[in-house]
């Protein structure tokens, strides 16, 4: 059974950059699925940001695309997402899942979230 | 792309039948039948419900069941037990490989 862990710093100050990596086990990254990031602001609901497929190939939610960049290291079987020029409104608890071969158009493999802040 | 719209709360109790609505437009909800459904207990990760509108996944309980009318999804869980207070979330495809994710509805059991 696939298992998704996000790790990153929990602290981001303004106008910087989010970097959160999100560790695959239990699996191949360079399987047939898709891996996302979704967040979650406090008191909100989730927002998809973005996906990757192992070839390197993304998606990007379009109120994002300008700001978020979705990498792929197979050789440590993990993913990672860039966040630019970060305010306050990007706080939120960051999730990475999975959609693929068996439920191609749902996210059936969550990690638990990191919560990211970002304040001075 | 706008958040799908969902009750802020729905209640019921235990033994009783809530359903929870999920509406798009004619863009994600209507246009597709990728319609999708997380339960979400705080601190913890989101589990799959329901995916491709009324489908459920190994080991879902059949007391949740999807359904769709023309832009409104639809959850109705059955039976309702204690542990299924949680908030509820809704996502659609929504074309051009993007995804859109409902607002939420927490579900309490009185």
């Amino acid at each position: 059974q696939v298992q998704l862990q996000e790790s990153g710093p929990g602290l981001v100050k303004p106008s910087g950059t989010l970097s959160l990596t999100c560790a695959v086990s239990g699996g191949s990254i360079s399987s047939n699925n898709w891996w996302s990031w979704v967040r979650q602001p406090p008191g909100k609901g989730l927002e998809w940001i973005g996906e990757i497929y192992h070839s390197g190939s993304t998606n990007y939610n379009p109120s994002l695309k300008s700001r978020v960049t979705i990498s792929v290291d197979k050789s440590r079987n993990q993913f990672s997402l860039k966040l630019t020029s970060v305010t306050a409104a990007d706080t939120a608890v960051y999730y990475c899942a999975k959609r693929g071969a068996n439920y191609v158009f749902a996210f059936d493999i969550w990690g638990q979230g990191t919560m990211v802040t970002v304040s001075s | 792309q706008s958040a799908l719209t969902q009750p802020r709360s729905v209640s019921g109790s235990p033994g009783q039948s809530v359903t929870i609505s999920c509406t798009g437009t004619s863009s994600d909800v209507g246009g597709y039948n990728y319609v999708s459904w997380y339960q979400h207990h705080p601190g913890k990760a989101p589990k799959l419900m329901i995916y491709d509108v009324s489908k459920r996944p190994s080991g879902v309980p059949d007391r949740f069941s999807g359904s769709k009318s023309g832009n409104t999804a639809s959850l109705t869980i059955s039976g309702l037990q204690a542990e299924d207070e949680a908030d509820y979330y809704c996502c659609s495809y929504a074309g051009s490989y993007v995804y859109v994710f409902g607002t939420g509805t927490k579900v309490t059991v009185l």
